[in-house]
């Protein structure tokens, strides 16, 4: 079974841009979610998405926003870039239900310059 | 609010000894899911063990092992016999049983392993 893609793996953007980034779940998975990780904030939730649905929300201003397609692949879009957005994007897919593990692709590294 | 808390940034252990790492949490729940994910260097975040908090049972996986205290909202993870590819950054977890709400994780801890 094939793991799960995240594309590209790394970017470079400059303030004001946005960009777009793609997970693709491992087969049979519905649930998406996406996270933000830094080294000064850690793991941070962005959102999931459950059947094309979005299920949770974290606490992330209007600019991020995301979602998925029938096939469950998703994306996730960063409108007008600043340079706090700088940080590794990490997408995970699971079945979803809540006791259940998180399969982690390895990441966009996005760099807003 | 839930939040996790994981007080060691970083941590040393020599190959072959036992390590282990605290996690802290905080929540109202009285049921609730924990993990720990481990993050090598090639970044996909892995996960090395997890508990429901309705068993009173610490979890185990081969030279993993946790020491869940319910009442305490600690889950330390026991790392025994430590390898060279134990190194990595390791995540605590939370996650409440309502689907809509989100998984939280401690800032992490980053494991060195000494030759």
């Amino acid at each position: 079974k094939a793991g799960v893609t995240q594309t590209p793996r790394y970017l470079i953007k400059t303030r004001g841009q946005q960009v777009t980034l793609s997970c693709s779940p491992i087969s049979g998975h519905r649930s998406v979610s996406w996270y933000q990780q830094t080294p000064g904030q850690g793991l941070q939730f962005l959102f999931e998405y459950f059947s094309e649905t979005q299920r949770n929300k974290g606490n992330f201003p209007g600019r991020f926003s995301g979602r998925q397609f029938s096939n469950s692949r998703s994306e996730m879009n960063v409108s007008t870039l600043e340079l706090g957005d700088s940080a590794l994007y990490l997408c995970a897919s699971s079945l979803g239900t809540e006791n259940e593990k998180l399969f982690f692709g390895s990441g966009t590294q996005l760099s807003v310059l | 609010a839930q939040t996790v808390t994981q007080s060691q940034p970083e941590m040393s252990v020599q190959e072959a000894e036992t390590v282990t790492l605290s996690c802290t949490y905080d929540t109202s729940e009285s049921d609730y899911y924990l993990f720990w994910y481990k993050q090598p260097p090639s970044r996909q975040m892995i996960l090395v063990i997890r508990q429901e908090a309705y068993k009173q049972q610490n979890a185990t996986e081969n030279r993993f092992s946790v020491n869940f205290q319910k009442a305490a909202k600690s889950f330390s993870l026991k790392i025994s016999d430590s390898q060279l590819g134990d190194a990595a950054m390791y995540f605590c977890a939370y996650r409440s049983p309502f689907l809509d709400d989100k998984i939280i994780f401690g800032k992490g801890t980053r494991l060195h392993i000494l030759p």
